[in-house]
């Protein structure tokens, strides 16, 4: 029961350096999703992907780029890392619709230096 | 602006029933009311999520009050390992993203 995969777990990167998050789900979902959380905060919505070949910013997405590769894959782009990037992200997916139910994978923490 | 409001912190004993209250005054029609809590340093874990009815799973039970207006998270044994951040939402149905505020944190005590 692998649900959703992020890698890596850990990264740390230099200010301007650039770096991709990959997610993977094998529960068939048609919606994708990228979060972050900093530190005492609730989660934060960066990007989404309501379904394959579409995707939409969320509530603090300057600074990432997404790809939905195909249906399982949905990755997370930082292209000039900021020390303000520095956070917890977390991909999730969801069938989609009505009373949907979204599940998270555990998480990537990336420091930025 | 804020459609959830949520207690920042609350304590209760292992064994015991915890209710989480959640007030969501604001709610539409057409919105859902979510639960999800988050184990330290964990990703988010679903519990439960209602329209209108009162409903129950093997997790928890969720009461909505008549008009709406709250609700109520029941986990009727809290163990030791209920102890997490546990976060109210509020999200029309045809929504595919869900906000997460601050929640609240609730420490089970022996």
């Amino acid at each position: 029961n692998a649900g959703v995969t992020q890698t890596p777990k850990f990264q740390v990167l230099k200010t301007g350096q650039s770096m991709t998050l990959q997610c993977a789900q094998d529960m068939n979902h048609n919606s994708m999703y990228w979060y972050r959380q900093d530190p005492g905060m609730g989660l934060r919505l960066i990007y989404y992907s309501a379904s394959e070949g579409t995707t939409d910013k969320g509530e603090v997405p300057n600074g990432y780029n997404v790809s939905r590769l195909n249906k399982r894959e949905f990755s997370l782009r930082l292209e000039s890392a900021a020390p303000s990037q520095t956070s917890v992200y977390f991909c999730a997916s969801s069938e989609g619709g009505a009373g949907n139910t979204i599940y998270f994978g555990e998480g990537s923490w990336l420091t930025v230096v | 602006d804020a459609k959830t409001t949520q207690p920042p912190s609350m304590d209760c004993a292992e064994g015991r029933a915890a209710n989480l209250p959640c007030n969501h005054s604001t709610i539409s029609g057409n919105e859902y009311v979510y639960w999800y809590r988050q184990i330290h340093s964990q990703g988010p874990q679903y519990i439960i999520h209602g329209l209108k009815n009162n409903e129950t799973n093997e997790m928890a039970s969720l009461i909505i009050t008549e008009d709406r207006k709250s609700s109520t998270l029941i986990l009727p044994h809290a163990t030791l390992r209920d102890t997490a951040v546990y976060y109210c939402i509020v999200s029309p149905s045809e929504d595919y993203k869900l906000s997460f505020g601050a929640g609240t944190t609730v420490t089970v005590r022996a």
